[in-house]
């Protein structure tokens, strides 16, 4: 059973600070790691991804570090707003192709 | 595209009840997926299928739960009978190909089981 095992549960950050969420896994199937972002009553809907192929990608203020030997990546998240509170999932493939989630990460930005 | 439309958005039914949840995914995806969410165990992949066949059921609880994707448009996911541990929110989500296209989710049915 893929693990993935991500941190911290909840994260308070001032705005304009620099909001940081990791996520580490055991195995994957495939080389493609999104970030979901949900906002409340809402789907979850995609972020940012990688493919490991760099070890960096960046959208905006939405950075995805990613470090394969360690089997951990991160989302980093400059200049947080509050309009950037949600709920925050990584999602790594397993063996039989299936994405599976992190647990999340609530994110609230204090204005 | 509407996107991913579910129905209904809210149900509440009592233990032992038949529930039907409903989902139209966008128009051209092959796969569709039905994921459940609660605070306990996170997001959940139940079931999903490949142009209307189920490729992989392992996710789905026990066999009070099953599935149908009788047509490209629309997928059932019925409870039947229904029991309170099963209130979480539903979605449902689609994609062109999951491991190289994002998947897009509906925003879900509340479903409290009293």
């Amino acid at each position: 059973q893929q693990q993935v095992k991500q941190s911290p549960q909840s994260l308070i950050v001032q705005k304009g600070g620099i909001s940081i969420i990791n996520c580490a896994y055991e195995n994957t199937a495939f080389d493609y790691f999104p970030w979901y972002q949900q906002f409340p009553g809402k789907g979850p809907a995609l972020l940012i991804a990688i493919r490991p192929d760099v070890s960096e990608k960046k959208e905006g203020r939405f950075t995805i570090s990613f470090n394969k030997s360690a089997k951990q990546f991160s989302l980093h998240i400059m200049d947080s707003q509050p309009g950037d509170s949600a709920t925050y999932f990584c999602g790594v493939y397993n063996q039989g192709g299936k994405l599976i989630f992190g647990q999340g990460t609530e994110l609230s930005v204090k204005p | 595209d509407a996107g991913v439309i579910q129905s209904p958005r809210h149900e509440v039914t009592e233990m032992g009840q038949e529930v039907t949840l409903r989902c139209k995914p966008i128009s051209g995806h092959d796969y569709l997926f039905w994921y459940r969410q609660t605070m306990m165990r996170g997001l959940e992949l139940l079931i999903y299928f490949n142009n209307n066949v189920p490729i992989d059921d392992s996710g789905m609880p026990e066999d009070r739960f099953s599935a149908k994707m009788p047509n490209a448009s629309f997928s059932t996911l019925k409870i039947q009978p229904s029991e309170p541990r099963d209130s979480a929110v539903y979605f449902c989500a689609s994609s062109l190909d999951p491991l190289e296209e994002t998947q897009y989710f509906g925003p879900g049915t509340r479903l409290l089981v009293l």
